[in-house]
């Protein structure tokens, strides 16, 4: 089936650095990708949507200064979190879905954990 | 507004029982509607997805479907202490700018004691 593979899964640093986060769909062309954040006990919040060679469309309250997407390719996202501060410390989830398959079941990574220290 | 609304929970329910999920969706354009399970620290990952009116069934889950009264459900048979996790309902719709964007509910929580 469909995979999606997102990396790193944990991030660790301090607060000030900046952190990249990948999402490729391996098997796939990834038309659109969908990124989320999950803070503790709650349910997934959607960032960002993403689709190949344009620029990213961002929720509602989302600084898109801070978040920086880039999805120059069918196969890979990227999420740069900016001199990232502990309050951006999340569970950061990507999802991908192909040509023809926007009400199809999305596929997610695994998810980074990052900590801000 | 596009709200998907799943009862708070948490459930608990003992090992062999029925664990009935419910979820229901005010846009009545919502076109597709999911299952996920999410364990404590992963991602959701696909349980069901039912697209049409009615039941649909895969091995010990079944999704019920009632566009009508804007109601979807999963019913897990036989539940097992692996099937407690959060389950997230969502649907997605069937236009313009957010064609394909998943709408999550809350989330469920269940646990299945031996």
């Amino acid at each position: 089936g469909a995979v999606v593979s997102q990396h790193p899964s944990r991030v660790i640093c301090k607060s000030g650095t900046s952190v990249k986060i990948e999402c490729r769909s391996l098997d796939f062309q990834a038309t659109t990708m969908f990124w989320y954040r999950q803070f503790p006990k709650q349910s997934l919040m959607l960032m960002a949507t993403s689709n190949e060679g344009s620029k990213a469309t961002y929720e509602q309250g989302v600084e898109k200064d801070k978040f920086l997407i880039n999805h120059a390719s069918l196969t890979l996202s990227t999420l740069t979190v900016t001199s990232a501060h502990p309050e951006d410390s999340s569970f950061y989830i990507c999802s991908a879905s192909g040509v023809g398959q926007a009400n199809q079941p999305q596929h997610f990574g695994d998810g980074t954990r990052l900590s801000i220290l | 507004q596009k709200e998907v609304e799943q009862n708070s929970g948490p459930l608990s329910v003992p090992e062999g029982a029925i664990a009935s999920l419910n979820c229901t969706y005010s846009d009545r354009g919502s076109q597709s509607f999911f299952w996920y399970r999410q364990y404590s620290g992963k991602s959701p990952e696909l349980i069901m997805s039912i697209y049409s009116n009615g039941d649909k069934e895969d091995g010990r889950f079944t999704a019920q479907l009632n566009k009508a009264s804007q109601y979807v459900s999963l019913l897990i048979r036989d539940s097992q202490p692996s099937d407690s996790a959060t389950y997230l309902c969502a649907v997605t719709l069937d236009r313009g700018s957010t064609l394909g964007r998943l709408y999550f509910g809350r989330g469920t929580q269940l646990t299945v004691w031996p």
